[in-house]
């Protein structure tokens, strides 16, 4: 079946403007997750989805950034005044459920640059 | 707070060569181990996990990592490394909780 899907695959904005990045997690999964890979880094957590329940929100750098999820199902991370220390690979991955013995099946990423 | 360390940044190897990759994490309870693979081009995924029981967990393409609970390590390896092995290699680290840390990660770069 099709896997994790994000989109735009690359994105260059200017500094100040604001950004969406989207993902489409694997029909079924209920969890999702957002990271950000910046240049010579480890997968730095941002975001969780669990079904309904409040989103974690505790990994987010800023209150510039933001995200939702409707319907339990596509997600948008978005960057307001986006800076260029933004510039990082945005990774989304879902699983099919919170345990962690649920295998992360990750996106390609979004590849942003802020010039 | 969890941390996960990885000791290369950078490996260059021939093939036929072995090889280990070294990772150590911080955390004092329960642990889930992960490695993950991305090859060029290609998305992150899953190469091996330790959850219980054996420490000798083998993955896919001829991986296997070795939890070490008294060093908080969890080193991967390979006997004999192929061309196609050349990747980027994360290792992660999740104490029965959503959030998985992710190590800086590891670029093999495999010599034919």
């Amino acid at each position: 079946g099709a896997g994790v899907s994000q989109s735009p695959s690359n994105k260059v904005t200017e500094k100040g403007k604001d950004v969406e990045l989207r993902c489409d997690p694997i029909s079924g999964h209920t969890a999702l997750y957002w990271y950000r890979q910046s240049l010579g880094q480890g997968l730095e957590f941002l975001i969780y989805f669990q079904g309904n329940s409040a989103p974690d929100k505790s990994g987010l750098p800023s209150d510039r950034f933001s995200a939702e999820r409707t319907g339990g199902s596509v997600s948008t991370l978005t960057i307001q005044r986006t800076q260029q220390e933004d510039s990082a690979v945005y990774l989304c991955a879902s699983s099919l459920g919170r345990s962690p013995l649920n295998e992360q099946f990750f996106g390609p990423g979004t590849r942003l640059t802020v010039l | 707070a969890q941390s996960v360390s990885q000791h290369n940044h950078h490996v260059i190897l021939s093939e036929a060569a072995s090889l280990e990759l070294g990772c150590n994490y911080s955390y004092g309870g329960t642990v889930n181990l992960f490695w993950y693979v991305q090859y060029p081009g290609q998305h992150l995924q899953l190469l091996l996990k330790y959850f219980s029981g054996d420490p000798l967990v083998k993955g896919i393409k001829g991986f296997e990592a070795e939890f070490i609970k008294s060093k908080f390590s969890f080193n991967l390896r390979k006997p004999s490394v192929q061309w196609s092995d050349t990747a980027e290699y994360f290792c992660a680290v999740n104490g029965n909780g959503f959030k998985t840390i992710f190590g800086a990660g590891t670029r093999l770069f495999v010599k034919a």
